[in-house]
């Protein structure tokens, strides 16, 4: 399977607790984008990286929040004293060099009790 | 901040009909995407328009880009079961420099068989 991976697909966590989530693009895509999609709305834009560099971070990224493409391949999504308003699906999606598509992985289901 | 809305919130149609789904923005965009979710599962691309007054066809599918470049509509002829799930447009401000997509509210198509 060549689309993008991403792990774990469910998290449960406790208030206040830190949680890290992992995003594998497709192979070559230079281009990495995080959303967070709650029931009933659009994926709302979090972060995005050209290769290893975070370009562009939403006003939603509170402090709490941090994204890393070290090598400019996977990427990690760190939130730390988690609250209950952050449960939600955590969605990667990745873009080609010369393509403008999105194409999105399967997602991670966080809930915080 | 830039807002994407989508009307209807939900449509019923019976197999066979139409179904259409309205896109509009608070601020003028350089090009709109089209997602389709199917329940349970994650966003997949469709197409995009860049052109003021575009319109591009997909079999079934008919999409038009407005000539204010800030509305944009889906409609699919002759629904059938495999149409049912959430129809999202995306849209981005500009074409440098911001790879941020604003979803909209999605319209969730359910097919009456």
């Amino acid at each position: 399977d060549t689309g993008v991976s991403q792990n774990p697909r469910h998290k449960i966590t406790k208030r206040g607790q830190n949680v890290t989530f992992r995003c594998d693009p497709i192979s070559e895509h230079n281009r990495l984008y995080w959303y967070r999609q709650t029931l009933g709305q659009g994926p709302e834009f979090l972060t995005y990286f050209q290769n290893e560099a975070q370009l562009e971070k939403s006003r939603l990224l509170s402090d709490r929040f941090s994204a890393e493409r070290p090598k400019g391949s996977f990427s990690t999504l760190e939130i730390q004293r988690t609250e209950q308003g952050d449960s939600a699906m955590y969605l990667c999606a990745s873009s080609p060099p010369a393509g403008y598509e999105q194409y999105f992985g399967p997602g991670t289901r966080l809930t915080v009790t | 901040g830039q807002q994407v809305m989508q009307i209807p919130q939900y449509q019923h149609v019976q197999e066979g009909e139409d179904f259409t789904t309205y896109c509009n923005s608070s601020t003028t965009l350089s090009n709109i995407q089209w997602y389709k979710q199917r329940p349970g599962g994650h966003p997949v691309f469709l197409i995009q328009l860049v052109k003021s007054g575009e319109v591009k066809k997909q079999k079934r599918l008919t999409f038009q880009f407005g000539e204010a470049k800030k509305n944009s509509s889906l409609h699919i002829t002759a629904t059938q079961t495999t149409d049912v799930g959430t129809y999202f447009c995306a849209g981005r401000s500009s074409n440098f420099g911001n790879e941020k997509l604003t979803f909209g509210t999605g319209t969730r198509l359910t097919i009456i068989p």
